[in-house]
């Protein structure tokens, strides 16, 4: 099986700083890598994506890195703004692992301090 | 999260009762994902379905939860005789295509939040 797990679950950075938020997972044949961004009382909205024969996916003001050799994924998000506060999940996927969806983390929980 | 609508949005239900979830997934999708997730927690998942077919609840309790994608309407998560421990959001979720590998996200809906008292 696969376990997924964060760092921190509370990240607080300043407004217009970097946010790195990372990520761990255990399963070393997993080979989809999701982030979403979760808002209080929403659902998880799909930030950005990579796959495991890429180590590097950029998108707008986020980047996602994967260094499959230590099992481990992150989020940067550059320049971070108020609308960016809130639950940060990794999520993970193996193919191999029959039609199960994804096997979330618990999340880190991002603070924008003014 | 656009497309997937899942309703009701809040449910409260007495211990004993029944709670019925629903999901209607995004326009051309045919895949449809339950998530639980508790307070403070990641989500959990519990069943994979196409239309007319269970794939994967391989997540589902063995007791009192049950889904069903029939070929029309939406998908149903139902829970039989709800416990405290039922309290939760119910997330759905919908792909194109099972292939999760081959980048075929699964996009959410905004979640059925289920109290029981």
């Amino acid at each position: 099986g696969e376990s997924v797990g964060l760092h921190l679950p509370t990240l607080s950075v300043q407004e217009g700083d970097n946010s790195i938020i990372n990520c761990a997972y255990s399963n070393s044949a997993s080979d989809y890598f999701i982030w979403y961004k979760q808002e209080s009382g929403k659902g998880p909205q799909f930030i950005i994506d990579i796959r495991s024969n890429m180590d590097k996916r950029q998108g707008q003001r986020v980047t996602v890195l994967l260094n499959k050799t230590v099992k481990h994924l992150s989020l940067q998000i550059a320049a971070t703004q108020p609308g960016d506060s809130a639950v940060y999940f990794c999520a993970v996927s193996w193919s191999g692992g029959g039609a199960d969806g994804l096997t979330f983390g618990k999340g880190t929980h991002l603070i924008i301090q003014p | 999260n656009a497309g997937v609508m899942q309703n009701p949005r809040h449910l409260v239900r007495r211990r004993g009762q029944e709670a019925r979830l629903r999901c209607s997934p995004m326009k051309g999708h045919s895949h449809v994902y339950w998530y639980r997730q508790l307070p403070e927690e990641g989500l959990k998942f519990m069943v994979y379905l196409q239309k007319e077919n269970i794939i994967d609840e391989s997540g589902m309790p063995k007791e009192r939860f049950s889904a069903e994608f029939p070929k029309e309407g939406p998908s149903i998560l139902r829970i039989q005789q709800v416990v405290r421990g039922d309290s939760a959001a119910y997330f759905c979720a919908s792909s194109t295509l099972a292939a999760l590998s081959a980048g075929n996200t699964i996009y959410f809906g905004e979640g059925s939040w289920l109290t029981v008292v």
